[in-house]
């Protein structure tokens, strides 16, 4: 059974920091592009960034390039999401996904929900 | 405001047919494939279409997926009470270099 498990989720003041991770089990983890989609409460769903299988390729929504990023550790059957600068616009709940090729995803986590605030 | 443009809502009877439409540009629906997905109150997503018309093993028939030009549509027939979600059209933008998402429609089973 393909499990995607977040942690990292929390209350932060704005202009702060806060590090996702994303344990993933039951599959061949580094045969696959990861991604993080977010949704504000109330709101549709919002992708994030995405990495490739050996991590050599990423990519983000311009509202977090510079501030947020993402990467893998293919030992650790891991995903993170670094979160720097951080807004009240940020506020949502992360999920980690898995791809089913670079688009489309297959698989979500139960999501971690960010609260910014002071 | 979504890049890709979807009806916030849609509504029919138990039994019907619904269509939902997803449209954008030349730079993701009109050169990309489209994909598709449902998600049920306090739950995460789920895919019922990839490239534009390919069903995930366990999706039913009665869901269907197809793209014209830079406009994508959701069917839906035998509709459900199970069927009430949101549902998402998503696709690459080449131009953006980022996936996108529409910005969902509450599909309503009177």
């Amino acid at each position: 059974e393909v499990q995607l498990v977040e942690s990292g989720g929390g209350l932060v003041q704005p202009g702060g920091s806060l590090r996702l991770s994303c344990a993933v089990s039951g599959l061949t983890f580094s045969r696959f592009w990861m991604s993080w989609v977010r949704q504000a409460p109330g709101k549709g769903l919002e992708w994030v960034a995405n990495i490739k299988e050996d991590g050599s390729e990423k990519y983000y929504v311009d509202s977090v390039k510079g501030r947020f990023t993402i990467s893998r550790d293919n030992a650790k059957e891991s995903v993170y999401l670094q979160m720097n600068s951080l807004r009240v616009d940020d506020t949502a709940v992360y999920y980690c996904a898995k791809g089913a090729g670079m688009v489309v995803i297959d698989y979500w986590g139960q999501g971690a929900l960010v609260i910014v605030s002071s | 405001q979504s890049v890709l443009t979807q009806p916030p809502s849609v509504s029919a009877a138990p039994g019907q047919k619904v269509t939902i439409s997803c449209s954008g540009s030349s730079s993701n629906i009109g050169n990309n494939f489209v994909s598709w997905y449902q998600q049920l109150p306090g739950t995460a997503p789920k895919v019922l279409i990839y490239e534009n018309n390919k069903r995930p093993s366990g999706i039913p028939e009665r869901i269907s997926g197809s793209k014209s030009g830079t406009s994508a549509t959701l069917g839906i027939t035998g509709l459900q009470t199970g069927d009430e979600a949101d549902y998402y059209c998503g696709a690459w933008d080449s131009s953006l270099r980022a996936v996108l998402f529409g910005g969902g429609t509450k599909l309503t089973v009177l």
